[in-house]
């Protein structure tokens, strides 16, 4: 979706580093959340955020933090203690289609651990 | 059922073929089911949602139909093209949106 961004595309990281995965969009929607991918799972929810300066954590949580400053941007940062964190990330912003609450996701980052 | 299971979990058909897949999950306390279509290397694209037992819906060869009382939905493509590849994704949302694994679809022109 045009108006979801993730940057960067692909990331590498050294073990014991702590990186962040930008997450901006320009829908004007106040719900964005988090996913993390990897091979034959389902999408697995990390952090979600409902409104500005309030964020949940999600199934898995740990090694993971998140902040929600503005309306546009829900970056992610993936820390040291996240011990196996090779995966595609995904951020989603939720909004009405249809009269329901639907996920509308940006193109992904690749993030891998040297 | 727990979660939200997908099958199969891979397809490989011919172009012209029509082909569907399943997607089950809790049938207490559901609120809708969502299906995506995710292609390589683009984000996942919203194609249907539903929340009525009964419900079916169409947007060109891809269709879907919704079984809130057995837990289940099937989508539905006729006369698949090589364009159709992709990953479907099934979301059902109860509590909370919680994603299939997914259906691998390849389509061999």
């Amino acid at each position: 979706d045009g108006g979801i961004t993730q940057s960067p595309k692909y990331l590498f990281r050294k073990e014991g580093q702590n990186v962040t995965l930008s997450c901006e969009q320009n829908l004007n929607h106040d719900a964005m959340y988090w996913y993390r991918q990897d091979p034959g799972q389902g999408l697995r929810l990390i952090y979600y955020s409902q409104i500005v300066n309030d964020f949940q954590k999600g199934d898995i949580a740990e090694g993971y933090s998140v902040s929600r400053e503005k309306k546009e941007s829900f970056p992610l940062t993936v820390t040291s203690a996240q011990k196996n964190p090779t995966a595609f990330y995904l951020c989603a912003v939720e909004g009405l289609a249809g009269g329901t609450d639907t996920q509308y996701f940006g193109p992904g980052t690749r993030l891998t651990v040297l | 059922i727990l979660n939200v299971e997908q099958s199969p979990q891979s397809l490989h058909v011919q172009e012209g073929d029509s082909t569907n897949f399943t997607c089950s999950f809790p049938s207490s306390n559901f609120y809708a089911l969502h299906w995506y279509r995710w292609e390589t290397a683009k984000s996942p694209e919203a194609l249907f949602v539903m929340t009525l037992n009964g419900d079916e819906k169409k947007k060109g060869r891809i269709s879907a139909t919704l079984n809130t009382k057995e837990g289940y939905s099937y989508l539905y493509i006729k006369g698949s093209q090589p364009e159709d590849s992709a990953t479907y994704l099934c979301a059902s949302y109860g509590n909370k949106l919680v994603f299939g694994a997914g259906t691998i679809l390849r389509v061999k022109s």
